[in-house]
Formats: structure tokens, sequence, C-alpha cells
């Protein structure tokens, strides 16, 4: 199974700014996926990152508020770009192996203040 | 568009009784996955149990069952002997077979969150 870690685990930040949510597995994985998990709320997939191509994003979400890196077959980063309260939620990097079974980071708590 | 619906937005049950988390879902493909994920306290998405739609045998995992019915489009989950390391969020969640392998995302149910008491 994959092991997949995520910076920061939680952050609290004003409204305006950004931050990078990084994402690191510990083997190498086609595709990487974003989700987005809202206060008491179910998953969201906001993308998918394939490396060495542009992300693949969901209906809602856009490239300038969510960009998003995948530089190599082991690491993604996630932008949530110019934050509002709005964007409050838990970010979650997951992977799939070829066993079918998709492994999930510990996720990114972030607050906007 | 695949839809994932749980209708149990909680359930308890008591420690070593048995409980069942339902869980119905929209598709028009006829190869596809179902998985049951677990989420404390904690935020770590758990992967509990995973059926196979081509398969006619429901999975089992330790003290986790399910109940497939494929036709009915219904996959519910029975926690057997309920542990209060059991208490969580209980996710069905939805993956296509077709495409690009490896590429297929997951659509989440609402969620069930499950208390055990003691």
């Amino acid at each position: 199974s994959a092991v997949i870690s995520q910076k920061p685990s939680r952050d609290i930040c004003q409204r305006g700014t950004s931050l990078t949510i990084q994402c690191q597995v510990d083997s190498q994985v086609t595709m990487m996926f974003w989700y987005r998990q809202q206060p008491g709320q179910s998953l969201t997939l906001i993308a998918t990152a394939n490396q060495g191509s542009e992300a693949t994003y969901e209906s809602g979400f856009v490239i300038d508020k969510f960009p998003i890196s995948r530089p190599n077959l082991t690491f993604s980063t996630l932008t949530v770009s110019n934050m509002s309260p709005e964007d409050s939620s838990i970010y979650l990097c997951s992977v799939a192996d070829r066993s079918y079974e998709q492994y999930f980071g510990p996720g990114t708590r972030l607050t906007v203040t | 568009a695949q839809t994932v619906t749980q209708s149990q937005p909680e359930m308890s049950v008591q420690e070593a009784e048995t409980v069942t988390l339902s869980c119905t879902y929209d598709t028009s493909e006829s190869d596809y996955y179902l998985f049951w994920y677990k989420q404390p306290p904690s935020r770590q998405m758990i992967l509990v149990i995973r059926q196979e739609a081509y398969k006619q045998q429901n999975a089992t995992e330790n003290r986790f069952s399910v109940n497939f019915q494929k036709a009915a489009k219904s996959f519910s989950l029975k926690i057997s002997d309920s542990q209060l390391g059991d208490a969580a969020m209980y996710f069905c969640a939805y993956r296509s077979a077709r495409g690009i392998w490896g590429a297929q995302k997951l659509v989440f149910g609402q969620g069930t969150r499950l208390t055990i008491n003691p």
C-alpha cells in the first residue's frame, strides 16, 4: 500500500492570501487526486494530476483558484489562491495503486479568517 | 454521472452488537467498484472494504461485510461485534472501471456518522 504524507497538517490563513499544500508519496504513481472536504461534508474531487501534463479539473473548480503542480511521479502541490472563508476545508491528496485501491493522505485542515 | 446516496446521517449501536449502514448508487455502467471508507476524528481516510461489481460474492473483511445487490444498486455495510474503535464517519464510494486505469475518480456519498455506545 502507498504511504502518503501532506504538509502542512493544518494552517490558519488570512483572507486574500494563498497556501500551497504538498503531497509526497512513497512510491511512483501515475495519477494523483486532490479532494476537498468542507466542514461536516463529504469529499469532492478538485482535480486529477498526471505527471507531465496539465491537471484535469472537475466542474466548479478552476486552475486560477486551485493551481496544481506535478513535477514528478511522487510529488504534487495544490495551491489555494486568494482565499476566502468559504475555502476553509480539509484538503486531501490521494493515489490509486495497481490493486485498484485508493489511498489518502492525512489531510490538511485549512481555516481562513 | 454517477451518484452515491447514504440516507442515514447518523447511526448508533451498542458495543458488541451489529449495525448495518446503507448505501445506494446510481449508474448506467455495468463494471465498477464500490468501497466503504472510514474516517475517524484523526481525518485519515481508511479503506474498510471493496467490492467488484462483476463478483456476485459479497466481500468480507473480518468483522466487516457487505450486502451487494447489483440490480437494486444497493451496497450496505454490516459491522459485527461493534467495538469502540469503530466509531467514525463512514463513506460509501463508487469508482468506474472504464477509462484510463488509475485515473478513475471516487464519487462519495454524504457519509454516516457511527457512534458506539459502551
